[in-house]
């Protein structure tokens, strides 16, 4: 199958640095983004990436290596407001997307 | 601008009963796509319109499943006739060319009893 890996559960402080890993296989592969969803609302979009290497957009940042078939998702001076999942996406065919299962970020006091 | 759309923003039937989930795209959105996710589950694709034509509907689960875009604008999705496994978050997404970002509604909560 074509998985798309990423942590279950995340858990950091305030003004702490959080880092989302993404794994995929790499066939077919036409880019990648990180789209963020609270609980109860409509994923929103972070980023897209489809060149290797970080690309950075204020507190968020996100890199990319398609030859090792991974991404991940840097959110830096953590914020209450930043708990939330966070969805790895490749898009497939048509652009349809496939998404991971998402990764839960809790940002404590 | 105003943002992706859908109603209801929840919808509780009995097994057996009909349900028809409607989408409002970005206007000028050509490409209109529903997703779905189940309890534990990532999110799946269903299908995916442009404009009106049906450009791929691979991830449809089964012929209970109706989808339509009569027009090229709002979409809707009917399930006829409900199944309990059919509980989940319907999402729609719309982008303006394929490929592009697609940007989400806030989805229809389906809960069938």
């Amino acid at each position: 199958g074509q998985n798309i890996d990423q942590p279950t559960e995340m858990t950091a402080t305030e003004g702490a640095i959080v880092q989302i890993n993404c794994t995929y296989q790499t066939s077919g592969f036409n880019g990648l983004f990180w789209y963020q969803q609270h609980a109860g609302e409509a994923p929103t979009f972070l980023s897209y990436n489809v060149l290797d290497g970080l690309e950075e957009k204020g507190r968020f940042s996100s890199f990319l290596s398609r030859s090792k078939g991974y991404s991940y998702l840097l959110l830096k001076e953590l914020q209450m407001k930043d708990s939330a999942s966070y969805l790895c996406a490749v898009p497939r065919s048509w652009g349809k997307l496939q998404f991971g299962a998402g990764t839960q970020v809790v940002v404590t006091p | 601008e105003a943002g992706v759309t859908q109603f209801p923003s929840h919808s509780v039937i009995e097994k057996g009963q009909t349900v028809t989930l409607r989408c409002d795209p970005i206007s000028g959105h050509d490409n209109l796509y529903w997703y779905r996710r189940v309890m534990g589950k990532e999110i799946k694709f269903l299908l995916h319109f442009v404009k009106e034509s049906k450009q791929d509907e691979s991830g449809m689960p089964n012929n209970r499943f109706l989808a339509e875009r009569t027009g090229g604008t709002y979409s809707t999705l009917k399930v006829q006739p409900a199944e309990l496994e059919d509980s989940g978050v319907y999402f729609c997404a719309s982008s303006q060319g394929n490929g592009e970002t697609q940007y989400f509604g806030p989805g229809t909560r389906l809960l069938v009893l």
